[in-house]
């Protein structure tokens, strides 16, 4: 079947513009996740999704960086007035359930922030 | 707080060599424990895991060793081929943390020789 999906692949923006990333989880995994992969380093954890609790944020490195999820489908990462240590690729994953351990990740999305 | 950590940042081997990679951990609650493999452009892809309940876990040319009164992890890639050049990643989660979202290592970069 299909796997998680993310859109744009690649996105350049002006520094201080918005930005908004979008992920399209497995079909049928209640838990999504964002996480941030700087240039040559480790991938880091910004939000969690379970169903139609309430999301933990507790990764999210300022309130510039918020995130929505619609029941268990779609995700927006939104990004307010970007910041040049804002690039970075952002990657989604899914997982069955938040305590089924296996999460299968997207292609991510590449943002350069000039 | 880094909680996992890597070894080596880069590694280079001859087709048909074993790769080895290392991992430490710090929190004594991680209880899973995955290693992904991440080609450039691409999300990272889980490779093979394993519960702290067994030492040793082999998937085709893939092993994963575990030390848990060390708190140390390997992978060991046996034949190594030029297609297994790529990113490595372990990671560590717990049931204990929200979502059991993973908790990564810096990354390897495996290249094999031809």
């Amino acid at each position: 079947g299909a796997g998680v999906s993310q859109s744009p692949s690649n996105k350049v923006t002006e520094k201080g513009k918005d930005v908004e990333l979008r992920c399209d989880p497995i079909s049928g995994h209640t838990a999504l996740y964002w996480y941030r992969q700087r240039l040559g380093q480790g991938l880091e954890f910004l939000i969690y999704f379970q169903g139609n609790s309430a999301p933990d944020k507790s990764g999210l490195p300022s309130d510039r960086f918020s995130a929505e999820r619609t029941g268990e489908s779609v995700s927006t990462l939104t990004i307010q007035r970007t910041q040049q240590e804002d690039s970075a690729v952002y990657l989604c994953a899914s997982s069955l359930s938040g305590g089924s351990y296996e999460q299968y990740f997207g292609p991510g999305t590449r943002l350069t922030v000039t | 707080q880094q909680q996992v950590k890597q070894s080596p940042q880069s590694l280079i081997v001859q087709k048909g060599g074993i790769s080895i990679i290392n991992c430490a951990y710090e929190n004594t609650a991680f209880d899973y424990f995955p290693w992904y493999q991440q080609f450039p452009g691409k999300g990272p892809a889980l490779l093979i895991a394993i519960r702290p309940d067994v030492s040793e876990k082999k998937e085709g040319r893939f092993t994963i060793s575990f030390n848990k009164s060390a708190k140390q992890f390997s992978l060991h890639i046996m034949d190594s081929q030029p297609g297994d050049s790529a990113t490595y990643f372990c990671a560590a989660s717990s049931h204990e943390t929200s979502g059991s979202r993973l908790t990564f290592g810096e990354g390897t970069q495996l290249t094999v020789n031809p």
